[in-house]
């Protein structure tokens, strides 16, 4: 039972390019959402998160769009670097806060181009 | 700025044996949460604590996994009498009692059973 769906395995993109990374969830009690990147043989880190209270969320080159209709957010990379290059992981949790249980996606692989 | 700390980072263990894998959270920070990562996929919820306490122990197995996170020293997630299905990476994370703030993450221990 997949609840958070990352459905691209793999994005390539050209360095200045804007990324778009993609994530669907079922779970309609999830209400806050985050977005960690993540390079081989390290941990995941926290980039940008939001609440179910807004539909847009922006920091720096990174912006998160979230539609509770449809269940989807997106993440939004401009411009895009090289050093983007990783595997992105979209993550959910209950009760508005990253408190407790993070359900996460499968990720999806970012390769940013020269 | 000490992040979250997991140790051993890679550790072997023969089929049978104890795997015991520590995660000092950050300073701060009394949420600590343990995730597993199989091959080709996501992060799996196992287990939230805080100190002395279990809070959701939902995503443990429930034979042979236990953990810990006692008042003086690191979190401890056990393994006992372990199988080549519990090869996979061990994330450690933590988040303080602030709301809102996100879960930080260790580089993880990679266990590998012969």
């Amino acid at each position: 039972d997949q609840q958070v769906k990352q459905n691209s395995p793999s994005l390539s993109v050209q360095e200045g390019r804007i990324s778009i990374l993609n994530c669907d969830y079922t779970n309609s009690m999830f209400d806050y959402f985050l977005w960690y990147k993540k390079y081989p043989a390290e941990g995941p880190t926290f980039l940008i998160s939001i609440s179910s209270i807004k539909d847009k969320n922006e920091d720096g080159r990174f912006t998160v769009f979230l539609n509770k209709s449809a269940k989807h957010l997106s993440l939004h990379i401009v411009p895009s670097q090289p050093g983007d290059s990783a595997v992105y992981f979209c993550a959910a949790s209950e009760g508005g806060t990253s408190y407790g249980k993070l359900t996460f996606g499968q990720g999806t692989i970012l390769t940013v181009h020269p | 700025n000490a992040g979250v700390m997991q140790n051993p980072r890679h550790l072997v263990r023969r089929r049978g044996q104890e795997a015991r894998l520590r995660c000092s959270p950050m300073k701060g920070h009394s949420h600590v949460y343990w995730y597993r990562q199989l091959p080709e996929e996501g992060l799996k919820f196992m287990v939230y604590l805080q100190k002395e306490n279990i809070i959701d122990e939902s995503g443990m197995p429930k034979e042979r996994f236990s953990a810990e996170f006692p008042k003086e020293g690191p979190s401890i997630l056990r393994i006992q009498q372990v199988v080549r299905g519990d090869s996979a990476a061990y994330f450690c994370a933590s988040s303080p009692d602030r709301a809102g703030r996100p879960q930080h993450f260790g580089d993880g221990t990679r266990l590998s059973i012969l």
